[in-house]
C-alpha cells in the first residue's frame, strides 16, 4: 500500500528526492510521515505532513534541509533532501498516521523503506 | 525532548511462555500517548498497541498494554513462534516523537 522509491549513493552537501506511491485507503484522509533507520539501529521520526499540506512538523536534525510534500490528487508523498550529510544515511520509511484527518503521529502502514547512503 | 528506555535488551523465552516488556519514560508522556511496535528482520515495523493500551487493527488478543505516565508495559500472553521479533516502543504526546532503543525477544 505504500511504496517508496528514489534512494541511493549520494555525495556529501547534494540532494536526493524520495517519493512514496500510497494505494488501498484515501490518501487526502490521512497525514503523512517519514521515519528513519539505520540498519540494525533504532528508529527515528524525520517529518510529518497534514492531510491538507497545511502542517508539516521537522526533527531538529532535518529542520532546514528536508521538506515534505505531498500530492493528493495523485496519492503520492515527497521528501526533498538537500545538504545531505553521512549521518543522513538510513533506510527511510513512508508512513501512514493511524488517526482520521489529524496529526496522531504514530503509524499503522509503513512501506518497505528506500535506503539513502550518504558518502564520498 | 523524551528519552524512552527499554528493557532488557533481550529477551530469551520459549514458545508458550509470557513475555512482559518494559518501556521507562524521561517525563511524564502526555495522555499517554504511547504506541508499541513489532519488527522482523527485513520487514518494516508494524504497529501492535496505541493509547499505551489500544490493541491496533488485527493484533492478536494476546498482546496487551498497560501503563501511564513514565512507565508502561506490553505483554505477550503466550508468545506463538511468530512473535519472536524486535519491540520498540514510541511516544507521540510531544515532539520530537521519540522511539526506545529496541527490545529483542528471542527462542530460548
Amino acid at each position: 500500500q505504500l511504496v517508496e522509491s528514489g534512494g541511493g549513493l549520494v555525495q556529501p552537501g547534494r540532494s536526493l528526492r524520495l517519493s512514496c506511491a500510497a494505494s488501498g485507503f484515501t490518501f487526502d484522509d490521512y497525514a503523512m510521515h517519514w521515519v528513519r533507520q539505520v540498519p540494525g539501529k533504532g528508529l527515528e521520526w524525520v517529518c510529518s505532513i497534514s492531510w491538507n499540506s497545511g502542517n508539516r512538523h521537522y526533527a531538529d536534525s532535518v529542520r532546514g534541509r528536508f521538506t515534505i510534500s505531498r500530492d493528493n490528487a495523485k496519492g503520492s508523498l515527497h521528501l526533498q533532501m538537500d545538504s545531505l550529510r553521512a549521518d543522513d544515511t538510513a533506510l527511510y520509511y513512508c508512513a501512514k498516521d493511524n488517526d482520521w484527518g489529524s496529526l496522531g503521529y504514530h503509524f499503522d502502514c509503513w512501506g518497505h523503506g528506500t535506503l539513502v547512503t550518504v558518502s564520498s | 525532548e523524551i528519552v524512552l528506555t527499554q528493557s532488557p535488551g533481550t529477551l530469551s523465552l520459549s514458545p508458550g511462555e509470557r513475555a512482559t516488556l518494559t518501556c521507562r519514560a524521561s517525563q511524564s508522556v502526555t495522555s499517554s500517548f504511547l504506541a508499541w511496535y513489532q519488527q522482523k528482520p527485513g520487514q518494516a515495523p508494524r504497529l501492535l498497541i496505541f493509547g499505551a493500551s489500544t490493541r491496533a487493527t488485527g493484533i492478536p488478543a494476546r498482546f496487551s498494554g498497560s501503563g501511564s505516565g513514565t512507565d508502561f508495559t506490553l505483554t505477550i500472553s503466550r508468545l506463538e513462534p511468530e512473535d519472536f521479533a524486535v519491540y520498540y516502543c514510541q511516544q507521540y504526546g510531544g515532539s520530537p516523537y521519540t522511539f526506545g532503543q529496541g527490545t529483542k525477544v528471542e527462542i530460548k
